[in-house]
């Protein structure tokens, strides 16, 4: 399975600020997810990324809140932007693992965000 | 649209009982279906995969099957011991997306 990191593991930000998030596999990979989970929920798919297009943002989701970028196959950002207490949440990333392992998915360790 | 439930909600053990996880989900038409553990603020670890023509997968104390005709799933953990406590998802995969149920935490007492 591959590896992932992310940065921040944790943040507290001011509202009506924007952070920034960024994940590293250590592999290539065509695929990458961006997921939040708020407090006491399970997760929620807030996008797909995938190197060279642009993400494709499930219903509820807008890129304004939340732009990603995707400038490699093993690289990816989120932001989250203009933030408000609504926006606590812990953000993971995730990448399909590589083909021939059955199409499992893998997550990073996550960022814990609170917004105050 | 997918839905994933996962029963109970909360499961407290003394060390050594094992322990019996249920995930259920609305459409059949399934890629696979992963079991995930999830510590307190932390990411999620895959503990199974189970594959849409499989019936069960086995990894050390943890068993996992799958009935895809009527849309449910077990985990089963042997012998449960207290690092075995933390909140245990079950998500299956339609195309590209996970879907999720909201988990079943579970504590295991020494």
């Amino acid at each position: 399975s591959a590896v992932i990191s992310q940065k921040p593991s944790r943040d507290i930000c001011q509202r009506g600020t924007s952070l920034t998030i960024q994940c590293q596999v250590d592999s290539q990979v065509t695929m990458m997810f961006w997921y939040r989970q708020q407090p006491g929920q399970s997760l929620t798919l807030i996008a797909t990324a995938n190197q060279g297009s642009e993400a494709t943002y499930e219903s509820g989701f807008v890129i304004d809140k939340f732009p990603i970028s995707r400038p490699n196959l093993t690289f990816s950002t989120l932001t989250v932007s203009n933030m408000s207490p609504e926006d606590s949440s812990i953000y993971l990333c995730s990448v399909e693992a590589s083909t021939g392992t059955g199409g499992g998915q893998y997550f990073g360790p996550g960022t814990r965000l609170t917004v105050t | 649209k997918q839905e994933v439930t996962q029963i109970p909600a909360a499961l407290s053990v003394p060390e050594g009982e094992n322990l019996v996880l249920n995930c259920s989900f609305t459409d059949s038409a399934i890629y696979n279906l992963q079991w995930f553990r999830q510590d307190p603020g932390k990411g999620l670890t895959s503990l199974l995969l189970i594959q849409s023509s499989q019936r069960e997968q086995t990894s050390g104390r943890l068993n996992a099957s799958l009935d895809k005709s009527s849309g449910r799933s077990t985990l089963y953990i042997a012998a449960s011991q207290p690092g075995d406590s933390a909140t245990y998802l079950c998500a299956v995969r339609a195309g590209y997306k996970l879907s999720f149920g909201a988990g079943t935490t579970v504590t295991v007492r020494a």
